[in-house]
C-alpha cells in the first residue's frame, strides 16, 4: 500500500539556519503530496502542496518540489525562525477523487533556538 | 468563516466504556474524515463520510463507528474502549466539488484509564 517515510527528529537549528526535512513516498499512480504543520496542542494546518511531478509548493518561506524520479518531496526553508518550531508531517493522497484518504509520515519535530 | 470544530477538547474514560466525539465541518464542505493520532505518531485514517454514508474505511476494528448528519456534521463512536485507544482524534473536512484539500480541526484528546 501507499506509504510515506520522513527523516527522524528532532531537528535542532539556530535561528536563520537553513532547513531541510526529507520525505520519500511509495504509491501507485500519481499521488498529490502535502506538508502539514502541527503546533503544540493544536490540530494540523496545511502548509503547502503539489499535485503533479515537478510542481513546487510554497508558503510562508517554505518550499517543496514533487520529484517523481526520486519519489521525494523534501521540505526546505532558507532561514528558520523560532516561531517555526513545530512538528512537520509529509502526506500523500492517491487518486483524483474526493474520497481519497491522506497517508501520513511519522512526523519530524523541528526545534529552533534564538 | 468558522473552520472545523470538534468537541469535546479533552475526555477521560475507563476501559470498557463507550465514547462519542463530534465534528462540525468547515462551511461549504460536505465530506468528513476521521483520523487517530497516537502520541509521537502520524495520523492514521479511520473512515470517511459523504452523503451520510461511510465511503472509505481504514484498518480499524468495528468498535469504531461513525455517523454523518444531514447538516454534514459527524460523530465518531468507539465502543469497549481499550487503553490503546488513547490518542488525539482529528476530524478533517473537504468538498467533493472543490480541490479535495482536507482541513483539520483542533482534535479531541481521549485518555483511557
Amino acid at each position: 500500500g501507499d506509504s510515506v517515510t520522513q527523516m527522524e527528529g528532532p531537528v535542532t537549528l539556530s535561528e536563520e539556519a537553513f532547513l531541510t526535512i526529507n520525505c520519500t513516498y511509495t504509491a501507485t499512480g500519481y499521488p498529490s503530496l502535502f506538508w502539514y504543520v502541527q503546533y503544540p496542542g493544536e490540530g494540523l494546518q496545511l502548509l503547502l502542496k503539489a499535485t503533479k511531478a515537478d510542481d513546487k509548493g510554497s508558503n510562508k518561506g517554505f518550499e517543496a518540489t514533487y520529484r517523481k524520479e526520486t519519489t521525494s518531496f523534501h521540505l526546505e526553508k532558507g532561514s528558520v525562525q523560532v516561531s517555526d518550531s513545530a512538528v512537520y508531517f509529509c502526506a500523500l493522497r492517491g487518486g483524483n477523487t474526493g474520497f481519497q484518504k491522506l497517508v501520513f509520515g511519522t512526523g519530524t519535530r523541528l526545534l529552533v533556538s534564538p | 468563516d468558522a473552520g472545523v470544530t470538534q468537541s469535546p477538547t479533552h475526555l477521560i474514560k475507563t476501559r470498557g466504556q463507550q465514547v462519542t466525539l463530534r465534528c462540525s465541518p468547515k462551511s461549504g464542505h460536505d465530506t468528513v474524515s476521521w483520523y487517530q493520532q497516537a502520541l509521537g505518531q502520524g495520523p492514521q485514517f479511520i473512515f470517511q463520510y459523504y452523503e451520510e454514508e461511510e465511503r472509505q474505511r481504514g484498518n480499524f476494528p468495528d468498535r469504531f463507528s461513525g455517523h454523518q448528519f444531514p447538516n454534514y456534521s459527524s460523530e465518531l463512536n468507539v465502543n469497549a474502549l481499550l487503553l490503546g485507544d488513547s490518542a488525539l482524534y482529528l476530524c478533517a473536512s473537504s468538498s467533493v466539488s472543490g480541490t479535495y484539500e482536507q482541513y483539520f480541526g483542533p482534535g479531541t484528546r481521549l485518555t483511557v484509564t
